[in-house]
């Protein structure tokens, strides 16, 4: 059972317009979440992350907001660049004992294609 | 510049071959992980690994063992290749203590024919 998902598999948007990736999870332990992007042909890169106890979390054109109450996350990217064009995971985690993370959970990704 | 290192980017293998596939890191990081990742089904997890000469079985462990005999090498395994395990493998690691993700790398895009 998927305990993330991220339902659209793409998106696409025009270049200087919002773009929108949405997150969904079921499991109501988790209380960490970080956004991946990752270009063709190279690894995930880390992007920005959120703790349960915030409900937004921004740097620079990125905005992650997080509603607990339904078990949802977004990212926004304003303004949208071409270079944005990629595969954005979300992804969540419980927090140990200590505040660190636990193992991340991966949605299966959305594909954002920024067009000019 | 700190970097997660995988062997190859490209492999081809026959059915039936034992596959290494090799992955180092140079920021002594304690947590290392195998991920596989296929259209429509994101990021997989294989294997995790918290410590040298511990593992960890992740969601799909079946037809793959690792190894770690040192800190910064994780080493992925395909026993005997099937052509169902083609695939982009991707290798993270990160501190045991943390809230900054995985670091990974630029992945072996693996063909079993």
């Amino acid at each position: 059972d998927q305990q993330v998902k991220q339902n659209s598999p793409s998106l696409s948007v025009q270049e200087g317009r919002i773009s929108i990736l949405n997150c969904d999870y079921t499991n109501s332990m988790f209380d960490y979440f970080l956004w991946y992007k990752k270009y063709p042909a190279e690894g995930p890169t880390f992007l920005i992350s959120i703790s349960s106890i915030k409900d937004k979390n921004e740097d620079g054109r990125f905005t992650v907001f997080l509603n607990k109450s339904a078990k949802h996350l977004s990212l926004h990217i304003v303004p949208s660049q071409p270079g944005d064009s990629a595969v954005y995971f979300c992804a969540a985690s419980v927090m140990n004992y200590g505040g660190s993370q636990g193992n991340l959970i991966f949605g299966k990704g959305t594909k954002l294609s920024v067009k000019p | 510049d700190v970097k997660v290192t995988q062997s190859s980017r490209y492999l081809v293998k026959r059915t039936g071959e034992k596959v290494f596939l090799e992955c180092v890191q140079d920021m002594d990081h304690e947590n290392m992980f195998w991920y596989r990742q296929d259209p429509g089904l994101g990021l997989r997890l294989i294997y995790f690994s918290y410590d040298v000469k511990m593992k960890e079985k992740g969601d799909i462990p079946e037809g793959y063992s690792v190894s770690r005999e040192k800190k910064e090498r994780f080493s992925l395994i395909l026993e005997s290749a099937s052509t169902n395990q083609t695939s982009m493998y991707l290798c993270a690691s990160s501190l045991l203590y943390t809230l900054y993700g995985y670091t990974f790398g630029s992945g072996t895009r693996l063909t079993v024919v």
